[in-house]
């Protein structure tokens, strides 16, 4: 089975300051990683996917995250963060084949003027 | 092409009373899924179904049941609301030859049940 640990529920930066939304996972077999954001009131939408090669996946608006297979991890990363990326953001993993996806708790990235 | 569409956005219940939450999409997928999301427990699976006439439980399906007559369709009911079940409600949908499950989701629906 896996399971999905964000490990900060809120991260709070600057506008035009750099941020890192942590993501660890466990699983005993290989699996495909996603982040999702949710701007408020309104549905998910994929920002980005690692699902195998390169382990750095550059998605929309900027983001980026890096996969890191021995340390079970997948942060999502932005070198300089807009008041339009408030909102919260899932990490989220798939095993080949299983058609549930595990997913996070949850970050919402706060942007102090 | 509209992906994922829910019925209605928001809706208002008084305990006790029963209401049918409508999922479609036009992608032509085979797998669709019900979610609930509260405040800082993410998205938990209610039910799901790998395609048409078939339904699955999910993590938290309590007091709720689903039906899939058409392909393009996901219904979620509550027979008797409480108010534990005033949440946002989201529907996704994926495709079978997705091995990796990218899920497509609704704009969800707001229910509270007083």
């Amino acid at each position: 089975a896996q399971s999905v640990t964000q490990l900060d529920s809120q991260v709070p930066v600057f506008e035009e300051a750099p941020v890192e939304l942590r993501c660890n996972y466990s699983s005993s077999v290989s699996v495909y990683l996603f982040w999702y954001v949710q701007y408020p009131n309104q549905g998910l939408q994929l920002l980005l996917k690692y699902l195998s090669g390169s382990t750095l996946v550059k998605g929309i608006n900027g983001f980026e995250a890096e996969f890191n297979k021995s340390q079970t991890s997948f942060h999502l990363r932005k070198p300089s963060v807009h008041i339009s990326d408030t909102a919260e953001y899932f990490c989220a993993v798939s095993a080949e084949g299983n058609y549930q996806l595990i997913w996070g708790a949850g970050t919402k990235l706060i942007i102090k003027p | 092409n509209a992906g994922v569409t829910q019925t209605p956005k928001f809706r208002v219940l008084k305990t006790g009373q029963s209401m049918t939450l409508l999922c479609a999409q036009d992608m032509n997928h085979e797998y669709m899924y019900w979610y609930r999301q509260d405040p800082g427990m993410g998205l938990r699976l209610i039910h799901y179904s790998v395609g048409e006439g078939t339904t699955a439980k999910g993590e938290v399906p309590d007091g709720y049941n689903v039906s899939r007559l058409k392909k393009q369709n996901f219904l979620l009911g509550l027979e008797s609301a409480a108010p534990s079940q005033t949440s946002v409600y989201f529907c996704a949908s994926s495709s079978w030859d997705s091995s990796y499950n990218e899920q497509f989701f609704g704009p969800g629906t707001r229910l509270t049940v007083l």
